[in-house]
């Protein structure tokens, strides 16, 4: 069965880049899985950040960014601020109707 | 502006069946869109359970709980509603309705409800 692969955590510097990656068990991440990615800070419901790979809602501030990099869907955040902390999930479309969230990433701003 | 909210009983006993209902304003959900359910246990992950189309009421489920779960909609009270049968206590969750757009991502979210399987 297709897992969704993305790192447990992350620590950045006030100020600082950080991207995330969004992987396959198998397989490559391309446009063609529909790459999106979701905020979500303690206690509060997800928030779309990025959708088809690099779209960003309106009201998303322009430091983060997704891209595709090498094999895997991207979320860049530039200049982190510190509530940027939280849990971040990418999600993938997999095939047959279904999509697909991953483990989702830890991001601590200090 | 979408809004999505949550409602349903937030503690459920063992082997009965959770009900939830999805309130939806400002968009008609038979309109179009595909209304879906999402859940996080306590401490874990995002897990995508199910979705339905609003335009055909065609469903699609996660196959660990495709023989439990039935979504159904409510288009005079503009209402989405899942039904998990047979809950144990790993059904024990925070549930989000989202709406999911044909580009395959979530744009507008419920603020989820946690519901407790427990005696």
């Amino acid at each position: 069965q297709t897992v969704v692969t993305q790192e447990p955590s992350f620590s950045v510097s006030p100020g600082g880049t950080v991207t995330l990656t969004c992987g396959l068990s198998s397989g490559s991440v391309s446009p063609n899985y529909y790459p999106s990615w979701y905020q979500q800070t303690p206690g509060q419901a997800p928030r779309t950040l990025i959708h088809t790979t690099n779209s960003r809602p309106s009201g998303v501030p322009d430091r983060f960014s997704g891209s595709i990099l090498g094999n895997r869907a991207a979320l860049t955040i530039t200049g982190a601020q510190a509530d940027d902390e939280g849990d971040y999930y990418c999600v993938l479309y997999v095939g047959s109707g279904l999509p697909m969230f991953g483990g989702g990433t830890k991001v601590t701003v200090l | 502006q979408v809004q999505l909210q949550e409602s349903g009983p937030g503690l459920v006993e063992p082997s009965e069946t959770l009900s939830l209902s999805c309130d939806v304003s400002s968009y008609s959900i038979g309109s179009g869109y595909y209304w879906d359910w999402i859940r996080q246990r306590p401490g874990k992950g995002l897990e995508w359970i199910g979705s339905i189309y609003g335009r055909s009421g065609k469903t699609s489920f996660t196959p660990s709980l495709k023989s439990r779960i039935a979504l159904s909609l409510d288009s005079p009270k503009n209402q989405i509603s899942l039904k998990l049968k047979s809950v144990t206590a790993a059904d024990t969750a925070f549930y989000y309705c989202a709406r999911r757009t044909l580009a395959w991502y979530f744009d507008y979210w419920g603020q989820g409800t946690l519901v407790i399987v427990s005696s």
